[in-house]
């Protein structure tokens, strides 16, 4: 059973730092891997999509990096701003069984300070 | 393009009530999903439908149900309310399932059964 895994749950930064915030899953057999963005009391937007061939996506400030073999996607935001504060949440998409379905982690609560 | 709609925004039930979550996407996709979101315990995925006349059950399911008569579609029912379904409901759609498209979002239902 596919388990994705966020780290770290809540991350405070100041304004301009980059930073880095990582996802894991335990099956390596995907088709592909999304980072979204949630605001509060809001939906889900989609930053980033990771096909399974391919190593990284860029994006503006956004870069997000695919090691499928070792079951690990990063995503890089550059000279962060307060308002890129939000949770962040990566899903990947499994090949078996119910090919479609994402399995989402729990998402890192980022706050950039002003 | 609105994109995925879902209504209402908010709605307060009571235990041993029902009620339907509408969902509408105007692009023409054939996979839709619900899913829904507990404080901390990222997105689970309910029912999902490969296009119109077909759905098939997710991770949780139980207590819901769903139907898709046409592409545009996709709404979830609750026959008989309990606290345990009180959630912040989500419903997606993506062109198809394969590697190469994402998901889009709805802005989601935020349920609270008392």
């Amino acid at each position: 059973k596919q388990e994705v895994t966020q780290i770290p749950a809540a991350l405070s930064v100041p304004e301009g730092e980059n930073l880095v915030l990582n996802c894991s899953f335990t099956d390596s057999a995907i088709y592909n891997l999304q980072w979204f963005r949630q605001d509060p009391g809001k939906g889900l937007t989609s930053l980033l999509l990771i096909q399974s061939s391919q190593r990284e996506q860029t994006s503006g400030r956004l870069n997000a990096s695919l090691d499928k073999s070792s079951g690990r996607s990063t995503l890089y935001i550059a000279a962060s701003q307060p308002g890129d504060s939000a949770t962040y949440l990566c899903a990947v998409k499994g090949l078996g069984g119910a090919t479609n379905k994402l399995i989402f982690g729990t998402g890192t609560l980022l706050a950039v300070q002003p | 393009n609105a994109g995925v709609t879902q209504t209402p925004k908010f709605r307060i039930l009571k235990i041993g009530q029902s009620m339907t979550l509408q969902c509408t996407q105007d692009m023409n996709h054939n996979y839709m999903y619900w899913y829904r979101q507990d404080p901390g315990m990222g997105l689970k995925l309910i029912y999902y439908s490969v296009g119109a006349g077909i759905t098939d059950k997710g991770e949780v399911p139980n207590g819901y149900n769903v139907s898709r008569s046409t592409t545009e579609d996709f709404p979830l029912r609750l026959e008989l309310a309990a606290p345990s379904q009180t959630s912040v409901y989500f419903c997606a759609s993506s062109p198809k399932g394969t590697a190469y498209y994402g998901y889009t979002f709805g802005s989601g239902t935020r349920l609270t059964v008392v």
